[in-house]
């Protein structure tokens, strides 16, 4: 078990451009999170899935951004369109349902829009 | 007002000092508490994680709850130069969801 894996861990990309990241969370956990987190700041929450099931979103989730996670596996975020305050560290985590052992984060993917 | 309050410092303590992190929240409905450290450009790493009121020790960390005074904190012991990192409360009312974290406090560990 090599943890929460998530590439590219850097991005540069030009304002307008879409973007898609990808979280391989730790195998048998069957929660996933998607976070973002700017300098300075704790991370904010986007999403979770349970299994391939999207149960909740933060209203941050604006409508140019989806996440999926088919096959209850690994997950993709990606961002249309960006902006520059889209530039951010999105972090993603991986629990087990019902284990009060808290969140295991990968190391991020870090999104910089220019 | 944020869910979540955290001095966000910096805190700068000798080594072998005691450091003394704290949050407080507003939402009496929070249960479960974390503290994550955060090395920089790195993703936070799980250090203690609690759940309602009352102490946890593990090594020469502690964490406690207090719900009352909506109140949580971190001691370190013994701190030394590697516990210079960002160290980030967050607490949820659920298992499993969302997580409010801090802002982070920033600890530098002088050798």
């Amino acid at each position: 078990d090599t943890g929460v894996s998530q590439n590219p861990r850097h991005k540069i990309t030009k304002r307008g451009q879409n973007v898609t990241f990808r979280c391989d969370p730790i195998s048998e956990h069957n929660r996933l999170y998607w976070y973002r987190q700017t300098l300075g700041q704790g991370p904010e929450f986007l999403t979770y899935f349970q299994n391939e099931a999207q149960l909740e979103k933060s209203r941050l989730l604006s409508d140019r951004f989806s996440a999926e996670r088919p096959k209850g596996s690994f997950s993709t975020l990606e961002i249309q369109r960006t902006e520059q305050g889209d530039s951010a560290m999105y972090l993603c985590a991986s629990s087990l349902i019902d284990r009060n052992n808290g969140y295991t984060f990968g190391s991020g993917t870090r999104l910089t829009v220019v | 007002q944020k869910e979540v309050e955290q001095d966000p410092g910096p805190l700068s303590v000798p080594e072998g000092a005691i450091v003394s992190l704290n949050c407080t929240y507003s939402n009496s409905a929070f249960q479960y508490f974390m503290w994550y450290r955060q090395y920089s450009r790195k993703g936070p790493e799980l250090l203690m994680y609690t759940y309602s009121s009352g102490n946890k020790e593990d090594g020469r960390f502690t964490a406690q709850v207090d719900k009352s005074s909506k109140y949580i904190s971190l001691f370190i012991r013994d701190s030394q130069p590697s516990d210079s990192a960002t160290y980030l409360c967050a607490m949820s009312a659920r298992s499993g969801n969302q997580f409010y974290f801090g802002t982070g406090t920033s600890l530098t560990v002088i050798p």
